[in-house]
C-alpha cells in the first residue's frame, strides 16, 4: 500500500544549526513533491516544489533534495531561527492521481 | 499573490445544524479546489476534489451527501457540511490550484458541533 513517512514527530535543534528533515514514500510514482509550512491552527504555507527530474532546489535557507531512487525527500533550514518553529509538511502528487497526498509531519522546534 | 481565504474562521453550531464554509481564491482563478479535514496532530486527510462547473470528487469514505461540495465559480467553493453532529467537529481546510502545481491553502475552519 502506499505510504508516507516523515522522519520524527519532533525534532529539537539550537539557533544557527541546520535543520534537516525527511520524507519518505513507499508505492509512488509522483510527478513532483512539494514541501509545506504549518503554524498551529492555520492552514499550510507552500516552500517549496521539487519535479521528479531535479535533484535539489533551493529558496534562500531552504534546500530540497529528490531522490527517486531512494524514494526520499530531504528538506534542510540552514541557519536556523526559533521562528522556524513550526510543523512542516512533505506532499507528494502521483502522476496519475492529480492530487497530493501529505505526510504526518514534523514538528521543528529551535532554541534559541 | 496566491491568496485564499475561508469564512467563517471559527463556528459553533448546534448538532442537527446545517454548516456552510467558503473557499476563494482571492487574485487568481482556481481551476482546482481541495478540501481537507485535520485532526489535532495529524496530517491533512483529503475529502475531496472540486473542479470549477464540474460535481466534485470525493475520497473513499467521504459521505457526499454529509458534506456537499460546490464550485460555482474559478473563485469559489463552498462546503456544506449538513445535519452536522459532534464527531464532524475538526478543523476543515480549503486549497486551490491555477495553472501551475502548487496548491495555495486558506487559513482553515474550526468547527465545533455541541
Amino acid at each position: 500500500s502506499q505510504k508516507i513517512e516523515q522522519n520524527s514527530e519532533a525534532l529539537n535543534i539550537q539557533e544557527g544549526k541546520t535543520a534537516t528533515l525527511t520524507c519518505n514514500y513507499t508505492n509512488y510514482s509522483p510527478a513532483y513533491l512539494q514541501w509545506y509550512r504549518q503554524d498551529p491552527g492555520r492552514g499550510p504555507v507552500f516552500l517549496l516544489l521539487i519535479r521528479e527530474n531535479e535533484k535539489e532546489k533551493r529558496k534562500e535557507r531552504l534546500k530540497v533534495t529528490f531522490d527517486t531512487t531512494l524514494k526520499q525527500s530531504l528538506f534542510h533550514i540552514t541557519a536556523s531561527q526559533p521562528a522556524d518553529s513550526a510543523t512542516y509538511l512533505c506532499a507528494l502528487d502521483d502522476t496519475n492521481a492529480g492530487k497530493s497526498t501529505f505526510g504526518d509531519g514534523t514538528t521543528l522546534t529551535v532554541k534559541p | 499573490g496566491a491568496v485564499v481565504s475561508q469564512h467563517p474562521s471559527r463556528v459553533i453550531c448546534k448538532s442537527g445544524t446545517s454548516v456552510k464554509i467558503e473557499c476563494r481564491s482571492l487574485d487568481f482563478q482556481a481551476t482546482t479546489m481541495f478540501w481537507y479535514r485535520q485532526f489535532p496532530k495529524k496530517s491533512l486527510m483529503l475529502m475531496a476534489t472540486s473542479n470549477e462547473g464540474s460535481k466534485a470528487t470525493y475520497e473513499q469514505g467521504v459521505e457526499k451527501d454529509k458534506f456537499l461540495i460546490n464550485h460555482a465559480s474559478l473563485t469559489l467553493s463552498t462546503l456544506t457540511v449538513t445535519s452536522a453532529h459532534p464527531e464532524d467537529s475538526s478543523f476543515y481546510i480549503c486549497s486551490a490550484s491555477g495553472p501551475t502545481d502548487t496548491q495555495y491553502f486558506g487559513p482553515g475552519t474550526r468547527l465545533t458541533v455541541l
